[in-house]
């Protein structure tokens, strides 16, 4: 199947700055892209689609301007996520479509 | 949007032992996928399977797409089965997944 990899792993920071995670698919190219957050114990809420040369689409409840997504190729999208908080604290996955979805292996991000 | 629900939500099995996790969708959709998310939190692909049964080793999957269900067949389980177990389905053009169903294989 296709590989979808992200990085990094996971990340520490400290409340009030700012991570970038990247999303790549590593053998295909993707003009879409999404993002999705899991808490633990739970299940997977997408957060935004991501478009290759346009603006991301952010699902209800999602802050736009706290989570920066960027496609700027066919095989990379990024998230920011701006000022972050301990309530950010999550693992966000992302995924790619050649033919079915293919996901990432996820970041795990903890904001102290 | 559309409701997925998953059945059971936990599970605890025997090594051996065969078991059926199901799948309800409130509407149509065009694609339909299952996945098993190890420990470490990377979702597998088990099967992209909107209508008909497939099978891949001591797995194997049925959607019938007419009554908004899928079941995921696991026989002979293993220890190495462990873990959740996600439905996903797709409406139009993205994903949307049910609650999981969270799988221990006892040895």
């Amino acid at each position: 199947g296709a590989v979808v990899s992200q990085h990094p792993s996971w990340v520490i920071c400290k409340s009030g700055t700012s991570v970038k995670i990247e999303c790549r698919s590593l053998d295909f190219q993707a003009t879409t892209m999404f993002w999705y957050r899991q808490f633990p114990k739970q299940s997977l809420m997408l957060m935004a689609t991501s478009n290759e040369g346009s603006k991301a689409t952010y699902e209800q409840g999602v802050e736009k301007d706290k989570f920066l997504i960027n496609h700027a190729s066919l095989t990379l999208s990024t998230l920011t996520v701006t000022s972050a908080h301990p309530e950010d604290s999550s693992f966000y996955i992302c995924s790619a479509r050649s033919g079915e979805q293919f996901f990432g292996p996820g970041t795990r991000l903890t904001v102290l | 949007g559309i409701q997925v629900e998953q059945s059971p939500p936990d599970l605890i099995l025997q090594e051996g032992a065969n078991s059926t996790l199901r799948c309800n969708f409130s509407d149509s959709v065009n694609n339909l996928q299952w996945f098993h998310q190890n420990p470490w939190g990377q979702l597998i692909n088990l099967f992209y399977i909107p209508s008909g049964t497939k099978q891949n080793g001591r797995l194997s999957a049925t959607t019938v797409a007419t009554e908004r269900y899928s079941l995921l067949y696991i026989s002979s389980s293993q220890t190495t089965d462990s873990g959740v177990y996600f439905c996903a389905v797709d409406p139009g053009n993205m994903l949307t997944f049910g609650g999981g169903t969270r799988l221990m294989v006892k040895p």
